[in-house]
This record gives structure tokens, sequence and C-alpha cells, in this order.
């Protein structure tokens, strides 16, 4: 079945460097949602995407869709501590169901 | 904002207990989805509705069941809750129709369910 695999599992980053994150699949993807899951929280939606080659800015995060529409990727520029979080991509798959990324677990050293 | 809510932040039941878990949604939202959320396995479907007294199976149903008897709440039941339930229980809804909008989700605070 369809899957969708996220890159790297973990990250740890100082504080100021840049971050990023990445969701890729061998299938041609309809869209892509972006979550963070902040340690004891529950995922917060980001962003969709839907568009090939499509590229969106919240603040200091960058989101993009790839052209062929099989990866995306977040992109955040100078990271602060409340960037912690787990980070995870979705997709629908079939009606009413989605696949999730398993997350980019994000460390930020002050 | 959209606001999902969950009747308990923590529970603790017995191993064969009748568990309720509870969820509601202010936002007039068609869809609500069940899910459990377990280290390594990351988030896995339960069950989800996508109208009142409609449900639909996801991936792992076995031992549980829901209820929709109002658009805005969708309960969760253990029939008899086993320690292997012992996890993080997400609900979620979303807005639209499938394929009227988009798709984003909105989750609430999630339950921790441990059954000793």
């Amino acid at each position: 079945g369809q899957q969708v695999m996220q890159i790297p599992q973990y990250q740890h980053v100082q504080e100021g460097e840049d971050f990023t994150t990445y969701c890729n699949s061998s299938t041609t993807l309809s869209n892509i949602q972006w979550y963070k899951q902040r340690p004891g929280g529950h995922p917060v939606f980001l962003i969709q995407l839907v568009k090939s080659g499509e590229v969106k800015k919240q603040k200091r995060l960058t989101f993009q869709f790839g052209e062929a529409k099989k990866n995306s990727s977040l992109h955040i520029t100078a990271t602060q501590t409340t960037d912690v979080g787990t980070y995870f991509c979705a997709t629908t798959s079939g009606t009413y169901k989605y696949i999730f990324g398993t997350g980019t677990r994000l460390k930020v050293l002050a | 904002d959209v606001k999902v809510t969950q009747s308990s932040r923590y529970l603790v039941k017995r191993t064969g207990e009748k568990v309720f878990l509870e969820c509601v949604q202010d936002m007039d939202h068609e869809n609500m989805f069940w899910y459990r959320q377990d280290p390594g396995l990351g988030l896995r479907l339960i069950y989800f509705s996508y109208d009142v007294k409609m449900k639909e199976k996801g991936d792992i149903p076995e031992g549980y069941s829901v209820s929709r008897e109002k658009k805005e709440r969708f309960s969760l039941i253990l029939e008899s809750a086993s320690t292997n339930q012992t996890s993080m229980y997400l609900c979620a809804s979303s807005p639209h129709r499938w394929g009227q909008g988009s798709y984003e989700q909105y989750f609430g605070p999630g339950t921790r369910l441990t059954v000793t």
C-alpha cells in the first residue's frame, strides 16, 4: 500500500540553526498536510499543499510540495526553543483515510 | 478557533471494564475520527464517521466500537478493556465532505488510557 517515509527521524540543532524535514513517497500524492506535536501535546494542523511545486510560508516556516508531487519538505529558519516537537506529514489515502509519516522529532539546544 | 475536546485527559481502568471515551467538536465539522498513538507505531485509525449515525472501520477496529448520535459528538467504546489497549487516544475532526474541500484535521488533547 501507499507509504510516506519521513526523514530524519530525529534532529538536534543549536538555537538559531535551520532545520528541514522531508516526506517522500514512491507514488504521486494528491495532497500533503503538515502537523506539529509538542511534547505531551496533540498534533496541530499547520498547512496543506495540493499543487505541484507549491511553496507556502508561515513566518519562519517554509513548506514545499515537489514538482512531481512525490515529496514535500518543511524548513524552519533560525530555530527557536519554541519549535521543539515532532513534525508529521500526512496525505489522504482512499476515502476518509490518511497516511501519516513517522514524524521528525526536533530538539533545539539553547 | 476550532475546538475539539475529550472527556478525560488521563484514565486508569481495569482489565475487562467497559470504557467510554467521548469527543466533542464545536465547529459543525462533518467528519470525526478516533486514532491511537503508540511509540514507534505512529497514528493508527480505529474508526471514523462522516455523518450522524454513520461509522466506518479504520485500520485497527478490533476490540472497539463507536457511536455518533449527534453531529458534534463521537464516542469510542472499549467493550472489554485489555492491557494491549493502553495507549494515547486522539479524536480528530475535519470540516468537509470528502473531495469537497481541504483535508485538514483538528485533534483533541488526547486521553492517555492505562489498563491494568
